[in-house]
């Protein structure tokens, strides 16, 4: 059975600090891996997904990598802003199933 | 272009009502799913729809259902409702049902039930 963890739970940084978000997955049988962050109250913002068959993609200060033999996804923000407080949570497609797995999420706030 | 639309936005009901969501996906989107997101239980899958059918459906009980209309609109409806049913419910779309698809989320409709 697929599991998604994220740690930490929480994390607070002076803004301008580059950070690393991780996400594990107990099983590489997965078709890709999406990143998304979530404002209190709000619905989910994708940031960036990554294919199976991809190392990792870019946005702005946003880079997402995929290693599948050691089941580990990371988010590295760089220059991190105020702005760029949310709660950040992957997920997983496996391909047994066609529901996304999910990971609890890392709740970010980033100190002015 | 706009984005995924869930109405509405929030909505207060009492146990043993039941209530109606409604979700229209990115234009030219033809999958939708629908997701439950508690402090609990985190986020939940329900259900998907693709081409008016319903394609997969989470361990929810059967007061919990859907239904995809010809023009990839979607509804959710919860019937005689439980405390437990309060939650953010998300509606994500998909321009197709492949493996590759990602997925985009409207703002969720917050459901309190008292």
């Amino acid at each position: 059975k697929q599991e998604v963890t994220q740690i930490p739970a929480a994390l607070s940084v002076p803004e301008g600090e580059n950070l690393v978000l991780n996400c594990s997955f107990t099983d590489s049988a997965i078709y890709n891996l999406q990143w998304f962050r979530q404002d209190p109250g709000k619905g989910l913002t994708s940031l960036l997904l990554i294919q199976s068959s991809q190392r990792e993609q870019t946005s702005g200060r946003l880079n997402a990598s995929l290693d599948k033999s050691s089941g580990r996804s990371t988010l590295y923000i760089a220059a991190s802003q105020p702005g760029d407080s949310a709660t950040y949570l992957c997920a997983v497609r496996p391909t047994s199933n066609y529901q996304l797995i999910w990971g609890a999420g890392t709740k970010l706030i980033i100190k002015p | 272009k706009a984005g995924v639309t869930q109405t509405p936005r929030y909505l207060i009901k009492t146990r043993g009502q039941q209530v109606t969501l409604s979700c229209s996906p990115i234009s030219g989107h033809r999958s939708v799913s629908w997701y439950q997101q508690t402090p609990g239980q985190g986020l939940q899958f329900l259900f998907e729809y693709f081409s008016e059918t319903q394609r997969n459906k989470g361990n929810f009980p059967g007061r919990f259902s859907g239904r995809q209309f010809s023009n990839s609109r979607s509804e959710m409806n919860v019937s005689t409702l439980e405390l437990g049913d309060s939650a953010l419910y998300l509606c994500a779309s998909s321009l197709s049902r492949g493996q590759s698809g990602e997925l985009f989320f409207g703002e969720g409709s917050r459901l309190t039930v008292l």
